[in-house]
């Protein structure tokens, strides 16, 4: 069955970097879009990013273009993100999730992130 | 950027009413809308996309519709199971924006 699992959440001071990844098993990875998701009590839902199967689409939302990455390793069936400059605001569970016709079928369990001093 | 505006925030139901939730787009997202189902403590679960297609294992009281800018998502009978926060979201101009949410309460 599909799975997704992320990891390297975490504590981290403002202005600090953090990496996240999401495992995946039980689908084509290569061919599949990716997409980052963040969710806040107060914010809600807000998308991140996603990437295409290959790797060679990448778009991003505009509250994290210019600081956050995303990537993926098809070797190892993994997807990215790479977060700098982070701030307070950023404070969030991270969730990876597969794209499919505009939906995000398959989602990870999430991962907290906090930035604090 | 595309505005979902979600109602109502919260919704008071019984067990087998018939319950429908909306959601406007600030402009056109030509039928690329997506429904959620969250729970507290997990992660959203895909109902619906592309406007009106049922995710496989989703039972089909889920019934959603709309086109242009305006949606609707129907239970047609509410279950115990269902009492939960739905969220739906857009994807256009390649990016991504969800509601606010409706939390679906008990009565």
């Amino acid at each position: 069955q599909v799975q997704l699992v992320e990891s390297g959440g975490g504590l981290v001071t403002p202005g600090g970097s953090l990496r996240l990844s999401c495992a995946t098993s039980g689908f084509n990875f290569f061919v599949q879009y990716m997409s980052w998701i963040r969710q806040t009590p107060s914010k809600g839902l807000e998308w991140i990013s996603f990437i295409s199967g290959n790797g060679d689409i990448i778009y991003y939302g505009d509250s994290v273009k210019g600081r956050f990455t995303i990537s993926r390793d098809s070797a190892k069936k993994s997807l990215y993100l790479q977060m700098n400059s982070l701030r307070a605001e950023d404070t969030a569970v991270y969730y990876c999730a597969t794209l499919h016709y505009g939906g995000l079928n398959y989602w990870g369990q999430g991962i907290l992130v906090t930035v604090s001093s | 950027d595309i505005q979902m505006t979600q109602s109502p925030s919260t919704l008071s139901a019984s067990v087998g009413d018939r319950v429908t939730i909306t959601c406007r787009a600030s402009q056109n997202i030509n039928g690329w809308l997506a429904w959620y189902q969250q729970k507290p403590g997990n992660a959203p679960k895909l109902l619906i996309y592309m406007t009106s297609t049922l995710q496989n294992g989703v039972p089909s009281r889920f019934i959603s519709s709309g086109s242009g800018t305006e949606f609707a998502l129907t239970i047609s009978s509410l279950q115990p199971d269902d009492f939960a926060t739905y969220y739906c979201q857009q994807f256009n101009h390649y990016s991504l924006t969800f509601g606010g949410g409706t939390k679906v309460e008990i009565k």
